[in-house]
């Protein structure tokens, strides 16, 4: 079956320092990966996407994630946190075995920046 | 720039009762997609719909329907409301519905079943 696991379920950082929210996926075929934040009572807003080529891909508010085929994982990245990067974060993948239109989702990383 | 686009944002039903939400894709976006997040939960992938045919079905409950219309927007349909049923629903939109293809999301309908 495809997944996705988001093994933190919270992660606390103080603004300046950088952070990692960690993504692990499991899919049968190429995945496609992708990031998406939720702020409180929004939609989801893309971040990022991996689909081929370079392993480290740049996304939008400075957000960046590594895809990493050996360790079936897609962490994402910030060098430097802001308090207003607080959110949920949802890591999520597309294959051809979960079929073009459906996204299968983690169950998201809470994120606190402290001031 | 156009977003995705529910209505309404909230809404309050009893049990029993049925709710209709709707959602305007991006323009020119062909694939919608409906969500549904329990509070504290990941989102999970009810239905979606590319160019007005129903492309795929997750957990969509038997009471539940949807449909995409001529003029892309689509709308589900929800009868004999539980209070399980209390829950956001997302919509999302994309171009041509490819693997490779980001999805937009709407700021979400809050259904609360009373």
């Amino acid at each position: 079956a495809q997944s996705v696991a988001q093994p933190e379920d919270q992660v606390n950082v103080a603004e300046g320092n950088p952070l990692t929210v960690k993504c692990t996926y499991s899919v049968s075929g190429n995945p496609y990966l992708f990031w998406y934040v939720q702020y409180p009572n929004r939609g989801l807003q893309f971040l990022l996407k991996y689909i081929t080529g370079d392993n480290l891909v740049k996304g939008s508010y400075g957000f960046e994630a590594e895809f990493n085929k050996s360790q079936t994982s897609f962490h994402l990245k910030k060098p430097s946190a802001l308090v207003s990067d607080s959110a949920l974060y949802f890591c999520a993948v597309r294959n051809f075995n979960t079929g073009g239109f459906k996204t299968i989702f983690g169950a998201g990383t809470r994120l606190f920046v402290k001031a | 720039a156009a977003g995705v686009i529910q209505s309404p944002r909230h809404l309050i039903k009893e049990k029993r009762e049925t709710a209709t939400l709707k959602c305007y894709p991006i323009p020119r976006h062909d694939t919608v997609y409906w969500y549904q997040q329990g509070p504290g939960q990941d989102p999970q992938f009810l239905i979606s719909f590319y160019e007005k045919m129903q492309s795929d079905k997750g957990s969509i409950p038997d009471r539940f329907s949807a449909q995409q219309f001529s003029d892309y927007h689509s709308e589900l349909n929800m009868s004999s409301l539980e209070l399980g049923d209390s829950a956001l629903y997302f919509c999302a939109s994309s171009l041509e519905g490819g693997l490779d293809t980001e999805a937009f999301f709407g700021q979400g309908t809050r259904l609360t079943v009373v």
